[in-house]
């Protein structure tokens, strides 16, 4: 199993330019995520999806869209990228757990490193 | 007030040393607790997760103290190989999980 994946490793864009961040998962788990990771401000959530075709905001949505049209894959589109969306991006993919509610265990994915220029 | 709070470090501490950390929460309602480990430039990967009786592996040891909302790990005879950033995570509630900005330990020889 590759486990969680993310597509590309590394970009480098405009102010106004516009993108879209692949993470795939082979373990059939229900629920994926996708977070940013900025110096002295841990992990911060910006859209999760408990199952294909359901997404919902997290902590930070704003400048973020999200899609989940097939269960192994999760896409956050950055419409019009900002300096402030410079930053590590990490999906995270968790089983479902008992009546459908996740078990909490998240496997991470390597990471995308984006700058904003 | 953030959600979860650590302390950043960085702990310094030579091979063989006890080490601990704590990470604070806000959500007296939180029900999951987590350490995970994050070495340089790679994605976090969990490390154990934190029960209400406290639980060990091998040289680790996480605890809840839910009176004063925090969880605590300890890292007994510390390897060069512990040297990364521990994150704690807490589920807030429903599917709302929060990361503490994470603790660097750097084991020296």
């Amino acid at each position: 199993n590759a486990g969680v994946t993310q597509t590309p490793k590394f970009r480098v864009l405009k102010t106004g330019q516009s993108m879209t961040l692949l993470c795939a998962q082979d373990m059939n788990h229900e629920y994926m995520y996708w977070y940013r990771q900025d110096p002295g401000m841990g992990l911060r959530l910006i859209h999760y999806s408990v199952g294909e075709g359901t997404t919902a905001k997290g902590e930070v949505p704003d400048g973020y869209n999200v899609s989940r049209l097939k269960k192994q894959n999760f896409l956050l589109g950055l419409e019009s990228a900002a300096p402030s969306q410079t930053s590590v991006y990490f999906c995270a993919s968790s089983y479902t757990g008992l009546a459908g509610v996740s078990t909490d265990t998240q496997y991470f994915g390597p990471g995308t490193r984006l700058t904003v220029l | 007030r953030k959600e979860v709070e650590q302390d950043p470090g960085p702990f310094n501490v030579p091979e063989g040393a006890t080490v601990a950390f704590n990470c604070t929460y806000s959500n007296s309602a939180s029900q999951s607790f987590f350490w995970y480990r994050q070495d340089c430039r790679k994605e976090p990967k969990l490390l154990m997760s934190v029960y209400s009786s406290g639980n060990e592996d091998g040289r680790f040891t996480a605890q809840l103290n839910r009176a004063s909302q925090y969880i605590s790990l300890l890292i007994r005879d510390s390897k060069l190989s512990d040297s990364a950033t521990y994150l704690c995570a807490v589920n807030m509630g429903g599917d709302d999980m929060r990361f503490g900005a994470g603790t660097r330990l750097t084991v020296k020889p």
